[in-house]
């Protein structure tokens, strides 16, 4: 079935560094992929998707795009503050069964040091 | 505001008592979900609904019970049978089942067993 596999934690990094959270994907279709964040003690929260090959989606200086051709959807940023400190999640949605479910991955924590 | 809330916050309960969590969506949304995440760990699917009056089991069904009865509202009732209930429970919806929709999310439950 699909899948998704994103790099292991915990990343820590100081203040102003460059952020890259690796995600990789296995679908048979042609899924939506999503990156979730979430902060202490709360719900997730979406940060951006893409929605097909070579999309790019953005939001608060995060960036992945959509790569068919390597299946990955690296999410990015090229200065990294305190307050992202959080667990990010990759995610796809699974258009193989009727329930179009959202699959996600096991998580990424990512601390910041100032 | 628009959103899905969870309640209450946090939860205790003694061993071999059923307990019941809420979660409510004003949101319109048709698709309602529950995940379970453990510390460190991703999302386990325990049920979704479709629909009112439907609902199908996920990956960790066993020892827990939903009921649709209205689209706004989706409770979860973890029974004594859950061997491990201490966790974070998420309750989701999703407006409609096209690839491109994202989940929505709630604050999450925190379960203690004592």
């Amino acid at each position: 079935g699909d899948s998704v596999t994103q790099m292991e934690g915990p990343v820590t990094l100081s203040e102003e560094a460059f952020l890259t959270i690796n995600c990789t994907y296995t679908a048979t279709g042609y899924p939506s992929l999503f990156w979730y964040v979430q902060y202490p003690g709360e719900g997730l929260q979406l940060l951006l998707k893409a929605t097909k090959a070579d999309d790019k989606g953005s939001n608060k200086g995060f960036e992945a795009t959509y790569r068919k051709e390597t299946t990955s959807f690296h999410l990015e940023k090229g200065s990294v503050q305190v307050s992202d400190s959080a667990v990010y999640f990759c995610a796809l949605s699974d258009g193989t069964s009727s329930a179009s479910k959202i699959i996600f991955g096991s998580g990424t924590r990512l601390s910041i040091r100032p | 505001d628009g959103g899905i809330t969870q309640s209450p916050k946090y939860l205790f309960r003694k061993e071999g008592q059923n307990v019941t969590l809420s979660c409510e969506q004003n949101l319109n949304h048709d698709a309602m979900y529950w995940y379970r995440q453990d510390p460190g760990q991703g999302l386990r699917l325990i049920y979704y609904s479709q629909i009112v009056n439907d609902f199908q089991k996920g990956d960790i069904a066993e020892g827990y019970s939903v009921s649709r009865e209205k689209k706004e509202s989706f409770p979860l009732t973890v029974t004594s049978a859950q061997k491990n209930p201490t966790a974070f429970y998420l309750c989701a919806s999703r407006s409609g089942l096209a690839l491109m929709d994202e989940q929505f999310f709630g604050p999450g439950t925190r379960l203690t067993v004592l």
